[in-house]
């Protein structure tokens, strides 16, 4: 049981440049999410799902876009490549609206120059 | 503690000591709290999670205990070891549906040997 697994692990990015973060789950979960820790900081909701074709905003969303296509997969994409966009980005999963103890994936490093 | 800011709060234990790490959330209306371990390079890994309707709750070695007047948590490690070394971070759910998380800053923990 992989859990959640994210790709890349890391990732330098040209300023302006673009890119697809991959988050795939093999547990069945309906929620996921995406968040950005930056250096020192706690986590930051960017973009979460509760279910496939449906994707709403966290609360750092400029910059980036998602789709849930399936249960499975939740890509994060980012269309600009800005060095604000710079940090660690966590995708995690959790099975219940009521119980978001959620699973997280090990993160991509993306650093943007 | 917990603290808003660009440094990582810390605290330094003896090997064997136990541990108390605090959080002060910040509305009124969360009704789920959870507590995250992070090693370095890693995903944040879920630890005990308690619902507001409780104001302790006990798992392996760890304690959390929730104070709802002055919206504060705290983690308590019994008997800390090397391997608890890591940022510990504290995440509330807003009451009312949703799933959405709030993450504290994080505090680094340190075992002295």
């Amino acid at each position: 049981n992989a859990g959640v697994t994210q790709t890349p692990k890391f990732r330098i990015l040209k300023i302006g440049q673009s890119m697809t973060l991959q988050c795939t789950q093999d547990m069945n979960h309906n929620y996921m999410y995406w968040y950005r820790q930056d250096p020192g900081m706690g986590l930051k909701l960017i973009y979460y799902s509760v279910g496939a074709g449906i994707t709403d905003k966290g609360e750092v969303p400029n910059g980036y876009n998602v789709s849930r296509s399936t249960t499975e997969d939740f890509p994060l994409r980012l269309e600009l490549a800005a060095p604000s966009q710079t940090s660690v980005y966590f995708c995690a999963s959790s099975l219940r609206d009521r119980d978001p103890g959620a699973f997280f994936g090990q993160g991509t490093r993306l650093t943007v120059v | 503690g917990e603290s808003v800011g660009l440094h990582l709060p810390t605290l330094s234990v003896q090997e064997g000591d136990n541990s108390i790490i605090n959080c002060a959330y910040s509305n009124s209306a969360s009704d789920y709290f959870i507590w995250y371990k992070q090693e370095s390079g890693k995903g944040p890994q879920f630890i005990i999670d308690i619902r507001s309707n409780m104001d302790k709750r006990q798992g392996q070695r760890v304690t959390v205990l929730l104070n709802k007047t002055v919206k504060h948590l705290s983690l308590q490690i019994a008997a800390t070891q090397p391997g608890d070394s890591a940022v510990y971070f504290c995440a509330e759910k807003l009451g009312g549906g949703g799933n959405k998380l709030t993450f504290g800053t994080g505090t680094q923990l340190k075992v002295e040997l």
